[in-house]
């Protein structure tokens, strides 16, 4: 069965560290999408991608970037990880207007 | 742009009653859809149902049901019914038409299901 997988599904890191969350979809599903969970405010879109060498920002891409060299996979870096993006990152990809998600990554920034 | 409102940050609802969860949105789309998302505690995020704005019947899925209203644009979801198994964190969410694929999320609804 097709499917969306992330990784690591925890991780720990340290203040100003670079630090990478893989994505891997096998839904061959040109949009991919990364969101972050707080408490109070939902999934907010971080960034996008409709496309290969496609990428776009969402609402809350200040210090994270992607890159999207093939179709089954968007790594979402986090260029100097910060205490305020410690969140639950989740990995979407969509077509024909549904979206299916990853399990999740859960990051603290210590 | 598009927003979506869920008021409820908390709910609480007794075992086999039913309960409507509240989602109201703002777009100036003239088409669009519609979703609600079921987040257990163990963090997935699950695909409940479907409602696209030109839809002339109300969606329904097994005990899921959305309460469509166009006018006062609020897309609730009825849950009838309530199992243990509900008691999860629950979305709403919208895609508009210009970008078909990029959805946009309430913050969410905490239903607690009481035996």
């Amino acid at each position: 069965d097709a499917e969306i997988t992330q990784s690591p599904r925890h991780k720990i890191t340290e203040t100003g560290r670079q630090v990478t969350l893989a994505c891997h979809q096998t839904w061959n599903h040109n949009n991919m999408f990364w969101y972050r969970q707080d408490l109070g405010h939902g999934l907010r879109l971080i960034h996008y991608s409709y496309g290969v060498q496609d990428t776009n920002k969402g609402e809350v891409s200040d210090g994270y970037s992607v890159s999207r060299s093939n179709t089954e996979d968007l790594p979402l870096t986090l260029e100097s990880a910060a205490s305020s993006q410690t969140s639950v990152y989740f990995c979407a990809s969509s077509e024909a207007g549904r979206a299916f998600f990853g399990q999740g990554t859960r990051l603290t920034v210590v | 742009a598009q927003k979506i409102t869920q008021t409820q940050p908390g709910m609480f609802v007794q075992e086999k009653e039913a309960v409507t969860l509240d989602c109201t949105y703002d777009t100036s789309d003239q088409s669009y859809g519609l979703f609600w998302y079921k987040q257990p505690s163990s963090g997935e995020m699950i695909f409940l149902i479907y409602q696209g704005s030109y839809d002339e019947q109300n969606a329904t899925e097994g005990r899921y049901s959305l309460n469509f209203q166009k006018a006062r644009k609020s897309a609730n979801l009825v849950i009838s019914a309530s199992q243990l198994g509900d008691s999860a964190m629950y979305f709403c969410a919208m895609r508009g038409i210009y970008n078909f694929n990029k959805f946009y999320f309430g913050s969410g609804t905490k239903l607690n299901v009481k035996p």
